[in-house]
């Protein structure tokens, strides 16, 4: 898996758009890039995922850089229930996920 | 999306005792399943690959002996720690891939203490 580079920790206020970096910069042509998020105490929770292109779904939008080398994961109005640690990961569809440290981010009222 | 469940939840046992961890897709059949273990203020480390009707896996460091997995069926991944001491006390989480969307779904993780 390529490395993933995040910081380590955010800030964000409520109602806000909380947009979370990550950089992947030795990916390979076939590694997707995964995000989960994990609440305290609970097993991590799959958020989205994208090759080439940009996703969006319920939860989140996913913008990844032409050159695939950073991504950014986008909570468009971002709740105090979005108070999580986030992970990005990239890897190749079906195999096991290499957890770094993730994002810790903190949803403030 | 896909649930997977893990039970129980959390255990306490005393140590030497030798604690099953069930991970169940309740909604897919996943023939590959993985086994994680997180300490307090820790990430997710990769313990295992849990494979259907095969041998597991195992990440270097992980005593295969100390942590034996069986994946009997397409939808069932054990995990029994044996002999349990407290230094294995940790936060078990296992997860299953949905083949069709590239998506693995993660349980809701089994927190064992260990006294």
């Amino acid at each position: 898996d390529a490395k993933t580079t995040q910081p380590p920790s955010m800030d964000c206020a409520e109602g806000r758009a909380a947009n979370l970096p990550c950089n992947h910069s030795t990916i390979s042509g076939n590694e997707y890039v995964y995000w989960y998020r994990q609440i305290h105490s609970q097993g991590p929770q799959y958020i989205i995922h994208g090759l080439k292109n940009n996703e969006t779904n319920e939860m989140a939008s996913l913008i990844i850089t032409e050159d695939r080398k950073s991504s950014t994961l986008i909570l468009p109005h971002a709740t105090l229930r979005d108070t999580a640690v986030y992970y990005c990961i990239a890897n190749n569809a079906g195999n096991m996920l290499t957890f770094g440290g993730g994002t810790r981010l903190m949803v403030k009222p | 999306g896909a649930v997977v469940s893990q039970h129980p939840s959390w255990v306490i046992c005393k140590s030497g005792t030798s604690v099953k961890i069930e991970c169940r897709s309740l909604d897919f059949q996943a023939t590959t399943m993985f086994w994680y273990r997180q300490f307090p203020k820790q990430s997710l480390m990769l313990m295992a690959t849990s494979n259907e009707g095969s041998k597991a896996t195992y990440e270097q460091g992980v005593e295969k002996d100390k942590f034996l997995i069986n994946h009997a069926s397409l939808t069932l991944s054990t995990l029994t720690v044996t002999s349990a001491h407290p230094e294995d006390s940790s936060f078990y989480i296992c997860s299953a891939g949905a083949e069709i969307n590239n998506e693995q779904f993660f349980g809701p993780g089994t927190r064992l203490t260990v006294l």
